[in-house]
């Protein structure tokens, strides 16, 4: 187990509806990216958040969106539902650097369980 | 954009054989490279990664993985797997400069007693 915690575990939408998951971080970690998962493949980075603020997107459209928060918990919003958003989400936390640097690209990601998304 | 490909998309093991699983990207300046590994039931979890120095790289559970800059490549490789090693093993690459990552398709893994 990592510390990394998500939920919730499973959740069904239909299409057009709005989803908000959950992600705790591990003790200790200020830096949380969020992946998306379809069945076969391998994740896709959708972006990344340190000290509350996005460090980073991938290919993804503007209705994916995220917070984070002062305890380093973080959210990931997704607006207007489509079927191909169905997928297992991942969340990862990692250790920042103190003071104003940003995230390291050698940090360890930590993986939590995953949301597994179905879209009807 | 960066891309990871892993050729090996099942491999069927008998135990004690060698492992080699091939991992190659498309990216022209400096990467590091990480292989995760996911066991039935579990959470991906790192096995090893490569930023600098020693292009050998040792991870945990006996594996290792070679950099080979000029072939793109980062193959990790166990010298005698154990019916445990079944699970998902996914490469990933990242560029210092950047904060994305990007995996591959992954390779399940089956070893059979």
């Amino acid at each position: 187990e990592t510390g990394v915690t998500q939920s919730p575990t499973h959740l069904i939408k239909t299409r057009g509806q709005q989803v908000t998951l959950r992600c705790s971080s591990q003790s200790g970690h200020n830096t949380v990216s969020w992946y998306q998962q379809a069945l076969g493949q391998g994740p896709q980075f959708i972006f990344q958040y340190y000290r509350e603020e996005e460090n980073g997107r991938g290919n993804f459209p503007p209705r994916f969106s995220g917070l984070q928060f002062p305890n380093y918990s973080s959210e990931l919003n997704v607006n207007a539902l489509e079927l191909d958003d169905s997928a297992l989400y991942l969340c990862a936390s990692s250790g920042g650097r103190s003071g104003g640097a940003s995230w390291a690209s050698t940090d360890t990601q930590y993986f939590g369980p995953g949301t597994r998304l179905t879209v009807l | 954009a960066q891309s990871v490909s892993q050729h090996n998309h099942h491999v069927i093991l008998s135990e004690a054989a060698s492992l080699e699983l091939g991992c190659n990207y498309s990216y022209g300046g400096t990467v590091n490279l990480f292989w995760y590994v996911q066991y039935p039931g579990q959470h991906l979890q790192l096995l090893l990664k490569y930023f600098s120095g020693d292009p050998l790289v040792k991870g945990i559970k006996g594996f290792e993985a070679e950099f080979i800059k000029s072939k793109f490549s980062f193959n990790l490789r166990k010298p005698s797997v154990q019916w445990s090693d079944t699970a998902e093993y996914f490469c990933a690459v990242n560029a210092p400069t950047g904060n994305q990552f990007y995996f591959g398709t992954g390779t399940s893994l089956t070893v059979i007693p």
